[in-house]
């Protein structure tokens, strides 16, 4: 079974610092997708960044990037130049092709992340 | 463009209650979802569907059920409210898995007392 694991519960950074929050996930399939999603109060679910396994290079949004180890099953999110408005909750999230139509969008525990003016 | 449409917001129940979940989307995407979030704990997928007429359970299906009988509509019904069902449920869409983004709603607070 696909699982998806945020170690961090709570990270804190101040303004204009980088920050970056760590996922780990178990796979035996060899395409899939990985997302970050950011949830602030409003409880509104936003996609950040969104990366495939195929690629080797590490996508970015803006500030938002990702260092994406796919041996080590590692996607972790690096926000550069925090602002006020990046504080939300941070969910990594995996899904994957197949053609039984099982496919799934599984979620970690989530990061709160704190920015600290 | 409403995008995926849950109702209602709040909803306090009394043990024992019944209760329907309304989702709605119009963007035609087959696949449909379920989820349930407690309090600092991240989101937990109740059942899901890969297109009207075909539902799956997910993780934590147990004292809730769905049908999909259109592509629009996903609705989750709660029989027998419990006081374990207390969460906000969000509601989810994508045109397929794989590389595309899921919408979600704004979800639904229910609080079984």
């Amino acid at each position: 079974a696909q699982t998806v694991t945020q170690s961090q519960p709570e990270m804190s950074v101040q303004e204009a610092e980088t920050v970056t929050l760590s996922c780990t996930y178990d796979t035996s399939e060899s395409d899939y997708y990985l997302f970050w999603y950011k949830q602030p109060p409003s409880r509104q679910m936003i996609l950040v960044i969104r990366q495939e396994a195929y690629k080797q290079q590490n996508a970015t949004e803006n500030r938002f990037s990702v260092n994406f180890q796919k041996a080590a099953k590692s996607f972790s999110l690096k926000i550069s130049d925090s602002q006020l408005g990046d504080a939300a909750m941070y969910f990594c999230a995996y899904s994957w092709d197949s053609n039984f139509g099982n496919e799934k969008l599984t979620f970690g525990t989530g990061t709160r992340l704190t920015i600290i003016p | 463009n409403a995008g995926v449409t849950q109702t209602p917001k709040f909803r306090i129940l009394k043990i024992g209650q019944s209760m329907t979940l309304q989702c709605t989307q119009d963007m035609n995407h087959n696949y449909m979802y379920w989820y349930r979030q407690d309090p600092g704990m991240g989101l937990k997928l109740i059942y899901y569907s890969v297109g009207a007429g075909i539902t799956d359970k997910g993780e934590v299906p147990n004292g809730y059920n769905v049908s999909r009988s259109t592509t629009e509509d996903f609705p989750l019904r709660l029989e027998l409210a419990a006081p374990s069902q207390t969460s906000v449920y969000f509601c989810a869409s994508t045109i397929r898995v794989g590389n595309t983004e899921a919408f979600f709603g704004q979800g639904t607070r229910l609080t079984v007392v």
